[in-house]
């Protein structure tokens, strides 16, 4: 069965980084994208970025809002996909959903509330 | 970036209702559509792909189309689970972007 599990959600000052995990299970990790992707309170969905599965590179892409202060990796051995978070804005604040793509988009995590607030 | 325009952004509708919700893409995307739908304190649930394929368990009430940049989720027979928000999103081109939403409301 797959799993997939965010932690590390908080509250973090303005300007504070944060580093989000998503722990899986149940599928082959490395051969399928993960995607991590956010809804601020109320709102609708937002793409933040991916890394792309190991054939095509395991190289990430980012929106153009997050791009330069957030970071995806992965450790392979572990399962596990981080969201690294610095510079952090009140925008920021939001539900993130870590998502596995093994078929069209179609594993989430429960997601983790980050809060961006002094 | 291309823009999903998605309508309408609320709907209100009754349990045996047929209802329809549309997005339209700012270029052309082809197929490369998924349709989703989030219950309230919930992750979303992918429901179709390729603009008309439906993904594994969902209920045949669910149906999608695709006409040039235009994309059609179709729910018929209107289930009380069925209740819930829903969004289009495209996946051709990054960064991949999404429909406002659509609150889909028991009259």
């Amino acid at each position: 069965e797959v799993q997939v599990v965010e932690s590390g959600g908080g509250l973090v000052q303005p300007g504070r980084s944060l580093r989000l995990s998503c722990t899986t299970s149940g599928f082959t990790f490395g051969g399928y994208a993960i995607n991590w992707v956010r809804q601020a309170p109320g709102k609708g969905l937002e793409w933040v970025g991916f890394i792309r599965r190991k054939s095509q590179g395991g190289t990430t892409e980012y929106a153009a809002s997050v791009k330069g202060r957030f970071t995806i990796s992965t450790d392979d051995s572990k399962s596990i996909a981080y969201l690294q978070m610095t510079s952090l804005e009140t925008e920021d604040t939001a539900v993130y959903y870590c998502m596995a793509d093994i078929f069209f988009f179609d594993y989430w995590g429960q997601g983790a509330l980050v809060t961006v607030s002094s | 970036d291309i823009q999903m325009t998605q309508s309408p952004s609320s709907l209100s509708a009754s349990v045996g209702d047929r209802v329809t919700i549309t997005c339209r893409a700012s270029q052309g995307i082809t197929h490369h559509v998924v349709w989703f739908q989030q219950k309230p304190g919930k992750a979303p649930k992918s429901l179709i792909y390729a603009a008309s394929t439906l993904q594994s368990g969902v209920p045949s009430r669910f149906s999608g189309s695709a006409s040039g940049t235009d994309f059609t989720l179709t729910i018929s027979n209107l289930q009380p689970e069925d209740f819930a928000t829903y969004y289009c999103q495209q996946y051709l081109i990054l960064p991949y972007t999404f429909g406002q939403g659509t609150k889909l409301e028991i009259k």
